[in-house]
């Protein structure tokens, strides 16, 4: 089993959509967690933190549970620039060992 | 601001050759990264480094050797490549966990090694 699991989808949308990612994680150590975005043939850039409390940027929800062991990443009114893989990212206790998910490919289409 | 250097961007390796993949950053962080992403593995970790001299294995470092001599840069060596080695490879550096955003991490734009 991976530590970090991501359903690889694609999920294709259309634009204005609101779409919702989840990611789960096995090890209950983990002490931080990030969404990366990648675009094709691009390295991954950091998206947001996600914090217990949940957090928002612009069109983006970010949410942890931890009971569940899982983090979920929202995008409301989607465009077409959104079309990219979303990474799930887990900072294992210690924090120098990050733990990638295989990422979720989303397809927003016109 | 360069960022996360890596060099070479492109690589062809008959089996059995070497060669060594240079990281390069210029912020001054304390952690630096190598990982390979391969379609629908993810990125994993192959070596990393908390600091000047020091490396550590991390999740799939068979076939791979690091060195970090100099603070800045972080080199990764195939001894003798293989064809399983064939992949994209990413350096990241992050700050450190102390202060706030240390623990973004910042990529290199990848290496792209196939191995014939």
């Amino acid at each position: 089993r991976k530590e970090v699991e991501q359903d690889p989808g694609p999920f294709n949308v259309p634009e204005g959509a609101t779409v919702a990612f989840n990611c789960t994680y096995s090890n209950s150590a983990s002490q931080s967690f990030f969404w990366y975005r990648q675009d094709c043939r691009k390295e991954p850039k950091l998206l947001m933190s996600v914090y217990s409390s949940g957090n928002e940027d612009g069109r983006f929800t970010a949410q942890l549970n931890r009971a569940s062991q899982y983090i979920s990443l929202l995008i409301r009114d989607s465009k077409l620039s959104d079309s990219a893989t979303y990474l799930c990212v887990a900072f294992e206790a210690g924090g120098f060992k990050t733990i990638f998910g295989a990422g979720t490919r989303l397809f927003v289409k016109a | 601001n360069a960022g996360v250097t890596q060099t070479p961007k492109f690589r062809v390796l008959k089996t059995g050759q070497s060669m060594t993949l240079l990281c390069a950053q210029d912020m001054n962080h304390e952690y630096m990264y190598w990982y390979r992403q391969d379609p629908g593995m993810g990125l994993r970790l192959i070596h990393y480094s908390v600091g000047e001299g020091t490396t550590a294995k991390g999740e799939v470092p068979d076939g791979y050797n690091v060195s970090r001599l100099k603070k800045q840069n972080f080199l990764l060596g195939l001894e003798s490549a293989a064809p399983s080695q064939t992949s994209v490879y990413f350096c990241a550096s992050m700050k450190n966990l102390q202060s706030e955003g240390g623990n973004t991490i910042y990529f290199g734009e990848g290496s792209w090694l196939t191995v014939v």
